[in-house]
């Protein structure tokens, strides 16, 4: 069975840090991409940052970045210079694409990230 | 920008009520898909479908049917509905894969509350 795990239900940082969201996941599948998920109180999902787990060199995307570790399977999400508008549930994700080629995009349980000024 | 549109935002229904929720996508999508969102599980694929008249059954099917009858639109059905499915639920679509775009768009959400 696939999965993805968030071990972080809540985490909090100061406006202009750095943050790292942990997340690990399970799957026997060669071909899947990874992604971070932000959700903020209008509860409209936003792509963050996206990898394909062929490459090697981790995705960056502005201020935020990853540490992709494809052994270990792990799939962390760093937000440099933490922002108000950061404030979101984030949510991993990973997809792949089974017999029917639909690509199922599972997720983990959320992070919910508070940003203080 | 893609849009995929789901039809309320909040709606209130009765246990026993049969309830559609609808979804439309704007981009030619192949691939649509109903999650439903409670806190601390993350968001668990209920159905998709890869096709017009096509479907399958995500984790937890149970309660629930769907209907794929244009490629656009993608209907979440509850046939009797029960306080157990007091959720948020989340449409999505996909292109099919290799079209450089692996990725989901999401509607804003319908928060269902069942009293």
């Amino acid at each position: 069975a696939q999965t993805v795990t968030q071990s972080q239900p809540e985490m909090s940082v100061q406006e202009a840090e750095t943050v790292t969201l942990s997340c690990t996941y399970d799957t026997s599948e060669n071909n899947y991409y990874l992604f971070w998920y932000k959700q903020p109180p209008s509860r409209q999902m936003i792509l963050v940052i996206r990898q394909e787990a062929y490459k090697q060199q981790n995705a960056t995307e502005n201020r935020f970045s990853v540490n992709f570790q494809k052994a270990a399977k792990s799939f962390s999400l760093k937000i440099s210079d933490s922002q108000l508008g950061d404030t979101a549930m984030y949510f991993c994700a990973f997809i792949y694409y089974g017999s029917s080629n639909t690509g199922k995009l599972i997720f983990g349980q959320g992070t919910t990230l508070q940003v203080k000024p | 920008d893609v849009k995929v549109t789901q039809s309320s935002r909040y709606l209130v229904k009765r246990t026993g009520e049969k309830v559609f929720l609808e979804c439309v996508q704007d981009m030619d999508h192949e691939n649509m898909f109903w999650y439903r969102q409670d806190p601390g599980l993350g968001l668990r694929l209920i159905y998709f479908s890869y096709d017009v008249k096509m479907k399958e059954k995500g984790d937890i099917p149970e309660g629930y049917s769907v209907s794929r009858e244009k490629k656009e639109r993608f209907s979440l059905i509850l046939e009797s509905a029960s306080t157990n499915q007091t959720s948020m639920y989340l449409c999505a679509s996909s292109p099919f894969p290799g079209q450089g775009d692996e990725k989901l768009f999401f509607g804003s959400g319908t928060q269902l509350s069942v009293l």
